[in-house]
């Protein structure tokens, strides 16, 4: 059973540029959460995609934005970056949207 | 919305001793989970335990949802225990997470 993961591991981007990055569920889950993690703080909840659809989103503005395709694997795309969108950036995939989360490795952007 | 509060923030141990992690959530919840951040930023799943007591190991936990709060057990230390300490609750299609204890256990 393969496990959720990640792509890319680190990422560098300029002011203004767009970043789209990728998530792959664990085998069977068709719900995926993506969320945001800043140094030293905890993750806060971007949004979740549940069967291809938006069920849940936090409170970021709409340049982000996601997609969930029907293998159940996901994309977070951030337009027009800002130095503050400097952080860690988890998915995490469960059975259905109340089920346990098991999350990937992350992706690492860093906006300069 | 919901708050997720986890006491204490910091907690420095000798291998070897026990302690508690607690989290306290302002609302009802639909569920509740434990995680444990490692230093590389993995965050590794410990237990969904919306209500009850759970146990894997040296660690369990006990949600009781009618008081609002969740306790997490952490027994007989170990050095890779070391690491931030997570609780999330879901509530209204949204996951809170608290802000963490970071654990340190010293050899």
């Amino acid at each position: 059973e393969t496990g959720v993961t990640q792509s890319p591991t680190h990422l560098i981007k300029t002011r203004g540029q767009q970043v789209t990055l990728r998530c792959s569920s664990q085998s069977g889950h068709n719900t995926v959460s993506w969320y945001q993690q800043a140094l030293g703080q905890g993750p806060q909840f971007i949004f979740q995609y549940y069967r291809e659809e938006e069920n849940g989103r936090g409170n970021f503005p709409p340049r982000f934005s996601g997609l969930q395709f029907p293998n159940y694997s996901s994309e977070l795309n951030v337009n027009a970056l800002e130095l503050d969108d400097s952080a860690l950036y988890l998915c995490a995939s469960s059975l259905d949207n109340t089920d346990t989360q098991y999350f990937g490795p992350g992706t690492r952007l860093t906006v300069l | 919305g919901i708050q997720v509060e986890q006491s204490p923030p910091d907690l420095i141990l000798q291998e070897g001793a026990n302690s508690t992690l607690r989290c306290n959530f302002s609302d009802s919840v639909n569920n509740l989970q434990w995680f444990h951040q490692n230093p590389w930023g993995q965050l590794i799943n410990l237990f969904y335990i919306p209500s009850g007591t759970k146990q894997n190991g040296r660690l369990s936990a006990t949600t009781v949802a009618t008081e609002r709060y969740s306790l997490l057990y952490i027994s007989s230390s170990q050095t890779t225990d070391s690491g931030v300490y997570f609780c999330a609750v879901n509530r209204d299609d949204k996951i809170i997470f608290g802000k963490g204890t970071r654990l340190h256990i010293l050899p």
